[in-house]
């Protein structure tokens, strides 16, 4: 049961134009929410999260923002340049105590930054 | 250098080979992690480690043997894999929830 939803496999977005990932989650209990970034041959890096208790968080050209009602958040890089190309994971953890750290990923984004 | 080192990176194994994967952070993290990232898939979490203690396996087939011997290093046994098995594995690593992970870079491991 996939409780992480990246419904959308492929970006393609113009350098200098703005990337907009999507994310979908099932399980009410996640309350913290986190994009990981991840080249070829390379683990995930951490890019960016939010908490449950705010509803935007910007890091420089990147922005997540989160919607609580829909279960849904989705990043923003703006602009986008071609070093951005790579697979994008959003990932979700629950608030319980037993499911500390334990992270619930989607299947990956892959955004192609063309020039 | 992401303070999390995975060994190998690549791996090929017979189906009735024995073989380790290693993983050791330098981040003086308390817990470790194994997923398995198969292609178009989310990643799957597979052991969790918190303290050296084993706090999570996920439904894993027996063939899949972690090891924790101290919270810098993690292991994970191979034995009689099967061909839908290969996929890249992960290591990470975490203190608290405000930095999420770090990854290791995975082994690329193919069984045949």
């Amino acid at each position: 049961d996939q409780q992480v939803k990246q419904n959308s496999p492929s970006l393609s977005v113009q350098e200098g134009r703005i990337s907009i990932l999507n994310c979908d989650y099932t399980n009410s209990m996640f309350d913290y929410f986190l994009w990981y970034k991840k080249y070829p041959a390379e683990g995930p890096t951490f890019l960016i999260s939010i908490s449950s208790i705010k509803d935007k968080n910007e890091d420089g050209r990147f922005t997540v923002f989160l919607n609580k009602s829909a279960k849904h958040l989705s990043l923003h890089i703006v602009p986008s340049q071609p070093g951005d190309s790579a697979v994008y994971f959003c990932a979700a953890s629950p608030s319980s105590t037993d499911s500390w750290g334990k992270l619930q990923f989607g299947a990956g984004t892959q955004v192609v930054v063309t020039p | 250098e992401t303070g999390v080192t995975q060994t190998p990176r690549h791996l090929v194994m017979g189906m009735t080979n024995k073989k380790s994967l290693k993983c050791e952070q330098h981040l003086g993290h308390n817990a470790m992690y194994w997923y398995k990232q198969s292609a178009k898939k989310p990643l799957e979490l597979m052991f969790v480690y918190n303290f050296k203690e084993q706090t999570e396996n996920n439904s894993v087939p027996s063939r899949f043997s972690p090891e924790c011997p101290n919270s810098s290093h993690l292991f994970l046994h191979l034995h009689t894999l099967q061909p839908e098995d290969s996929a890249l594995y992960l290591c990470a690593s975490s203190q608290a929830r405000g930095d999420g992970y770090t990854f290791g870079s995975g082994t690329r491991l193919t069984v045949v």
